[in-house]
């Protein structure tokens, strides 16, 4: 079966600050990993997503992640945060055979202090 | 256009009440999904349809009932509700149900339970 632990229920950063929110997954071959983030009272939007190929992953509002198999980990990082990137963030993995179907962390909350 | 709307945004219906909640997407998409999330917790899968036939239920109540009467279209609805169903419904659609498919998610609607 497949998991994903978020270790940090919770992180403040200040704004301009770098900022690393951590994402470890199990899962018996090659995952299917994904990073969201869900605005308060908002759907979920992906930031980006990683099958295979470079493990080093560019997503959209100046994510990245890293894909790190002999750490069963996918972590996301942003160089310089934004007040606007407070936001619950969830990581998720899925398998290619089970489609439409992901397990998510529980997710992770980001507060950016001014 | 990459937008999934949902209505309505928010719903009170007490337990003996029947209600339809609706999603709408017209991007072509073949799969659609239904979530149930509570506070402060991960999205649950609920239901998905590939080609307008349910491919996935999650085990859940038939006090909920999802249908879908057109590719575009995708509706759930409640009967005889309890108050543990209170959460946010969200409502998703995909190019296809495999992984390496981005789902889309509306806004949801906030169900509350009396």
């Amino acid at each position: 079966a497949q998991s994903v632990t978020q270790p940090d229920i919770h992180i403040t950063v200040s704004e301009g600050a770098s900022l690393e929110l951590r994402c470890n997954y199990s899962y018996g071959a090659t995952p299917y990993l994904f990073w969201y983030v869900q605005s308060p009272g908002q759907g979920l939007q992906l930031l980006l997503k990683y099958f295979s190929g470079d493990t080093l992953v560019q997503g959209i509002k100046g994510f990245e992640a890293e894909f790190k198999r002999s750490q069963s980990s996918f972590n996301l990082r942003k160089p310089s945060v934004h007040w606007s990137d407070a936001a619950e963030y969830f990581c998720a993995v899925g398998a290619f055979y089970n489609a439409g179907k992901s397990t998510f962390g529980d997710g992770t909350t980001l507060t950016v202090k001014p | 256009d990459t937008e999934v709307t949902q209505t309505p945004k928010h719903l009170v219906m007490g337990m003996t009440n029947k209600k339809s909640l609706k999603c709408e997407q017209h991007m072509g998409h073949r799969a659609m999904y239904w979530y149930k999330q509570k506070a402060k917790k991960p999205p649950e899968l609920m239901f998905v349809y590939s080609y307008e036939k349910l491919s996935i239920n999650e085990s859940v109540p038939s006090r909920f009932s999802p249908e879908c009467p057109n590719s575009s279209l995708l509706n759930l609805h409640l009967h005889a509700l309890q108050p543990e169903d209170s959460a946010l419904y969200l409502c998703a659609s995909s190019q296809g149900t495999g992984n390496s498919y981005e789902q889309y998610f509306g806004p949801g609607t906030r169900l509350t339970v009396t």
